[in-house]
């Protein structure tokens, strides 16, 4: 069956980094372009970054241009998020999840990062 | 970017109402249009895709409606189950986005 694992976040202070990652199993990874969705806490869900499956088209949200990095490694079945410059505001569940032609029908469990001093 | 607008931001109903749920897009978004359905501390949920498609294993209860840039989720016999926070998102551009979601709690 289909797997999204998220791991990597944790407490950070302002202006430090981070890198995520998700796992993937139970599914041809290479195939399917993958999102990551971030959720501050008490709050609604706010679309991050996209990588399409070869990983030549990336987008971002305005929100983390310029700070964030989205990758991927096919061969490891693994999507990666490099978060620089972190602020207060950065502060959410961040979620991995599979794109399809039907929305998003598999996401991981999340991962919680706290931007905090 | 295109705005999702989600109402009401909260409802309380009975098991066994009827509950509708809308969601409007600031352009339209034809049928790029898809629902999820989020408990508290779990990831969501796709309940339907392509506005009306219903997603498999979900009940029939809920279904979809709508095109352009008006939708609506409905549910047609409120559950204990369905007690959860209901979001639209617009799968028309890349950079979706998603509405503010509709909070179902019990009356």
């Amino acid at each position: 069956q289909v797997q999204l694992v998220e791991s990597g976040g944790g407490l950070v202070k302002p202006g430090g980094s981070l890198r995520l990652s998700c796992a993937a199993s139970g599914f041809t990874f290479s195939d399917y372009y993958m999102s990551w969705i971030r959720q501050a806490p008490g709050k609604g869900l706010e679309w991050v970054s996209y990588i399409s499956s070869s990983g030549s088209t990336i987008y971002y949200a305005d929100s983390v241009k310029g700070r964030f990095t989205i990758s991927r490694d096919n061969a490891k079945n693994s999507l990666y998020l490099q978060m620089n410059s972190l602020r207060a505001e950065d502060t959410a569940v961040y979620y991995c999840a599979r794109e399809g032609d039907t929305g998003l029908l598999y996401w991981g469990q999340g991962t919680l990062v706290t931007v905090s001093s | 970017d295109i705005q999702m607008t989600q109402s009401p931001s909260s409802l309380s109903a009975s098991v066994g109402d009827r509950v509708t749920i809308t969601c409007r897009a600031s352009q339209s978004i034809s049928s790029y249009l898809n629902w999820y359905q989020q408990k508290p501390g779990k990831a969501p949920k796709l309940l339907i895709y392509a506005a009306s498609s219903l997603q498999s294993g979900v009940p029939s209860r809920f279904s979809g409606s709508g095109s352009g840039t008006d939708f609506t989720l409905t549910i047609s016999c409120l559950q204990v189950e369905d007690f959860a926070t209901y979001y639209c998102q617009q799968s028309y551009s890349t950079g979706t986005t998603f509405g503010g979601g509709t909070k179902v709690e019990i009356k």
